[in-house]
């Protein structure tokens, strides 16, 4: 299993609170990614980063932000969490050096927004 | 407008028979085809992928087929084990991006 921690677990907040969700890899890849998962919709992207301090946006970024300061931790941060942000979210990593894209996912983080 | 479709939110199927989960796709410039699987409380895991250039590619028990014409995609379990029972998902990417494109999900029941 490649080496991708996810922290916390679960989490129960209430609306208008800042959370932040942690990811840490033990494998030195160089993308990390922030997914949600619900009901009826996937996986959808929400930030992805391509190297240390180099982030971008993806298909849901709106109330998410995200740093990467260091290669093995990729921050996602709820500003102030809105019940809609309730949801189970990924981490995922990938090496970037291989012309396919296999990415590789973290066990997971349940959030609620009360 | 969702570029990977997977039409059948549910698939049940008897243990050693074979089990089909479909994908759909709308964008040609795709060219690189996963399939992950997924258990109650853990992180997708990757199962068996396909370049554009095959139209098949097999793994042990798991075969996927693509169809470039019908811009269509399966995967075929056989035979099918109560373990298989999970959410698979189908996922594309094209080439150059770091990024995957997800459907919804399939959840596979096998029963005994």
């Amino acid at each position: 299993d490649a080496g991708i921690t996810q922290s916390p677990r679960h989490k129960v907040t209430e609306t208008g609170t800042p959370v932040t969700l942690r990811c840490h890899q033990t494998e030195n890849h160089r993308y990390m990614y922030w997914y949600r998962q619900d009901p009826g919709h996937g996986l959808r992207l929400i930030h992805y980063s391509y190297g240390v301090k180099d982030t971008d946006k993806g298909e849901v970024s709106d109330g998410y932000s995200v740093s990467r300061s260091k290669t093995e931790d990729f921050l996602l941060t709820l500003e102030s969490a809105t019940s809609s942000q309730t949801s189970v979210y990924f981490c995922a990593i990938s090496t970037g050096l291989a012309r396919n894209n296999e990415q590789f996912f973290g066990p997971g983080t349940r959030l609620t927004v009360l | 407008d969702q570029q990977v479709k997977q039409n059948s939110p549910s698939l049940s199927v008897q243990e050693g028979r074979i089990s089909i989960l479909n994908c759909d796709y709308t964008n040609s410039m795709f060219d690189y085809f996963l399939w992950y699987k997924k258990y109650p409380a853990e992180g997708p895991t990757f199962l068996i992928s396909i370049s554009s250039i095959k139209d098949k590619n097999e793994d042990g028990r798991f075969t996927v087929f693509l169809n470039k014409s019908a811009k269509h995609l399966s995967l075929h379990i056989v035979p099918s084990q109560p373990g298989d029972s999970a959410v698979y998902f189908c996922a594309a990417t094209q080439g150059g991006s770091e990024k995957l494109v997800f459907g919804k999900g399939t959840k596979l029941t096998v029963n005994p």
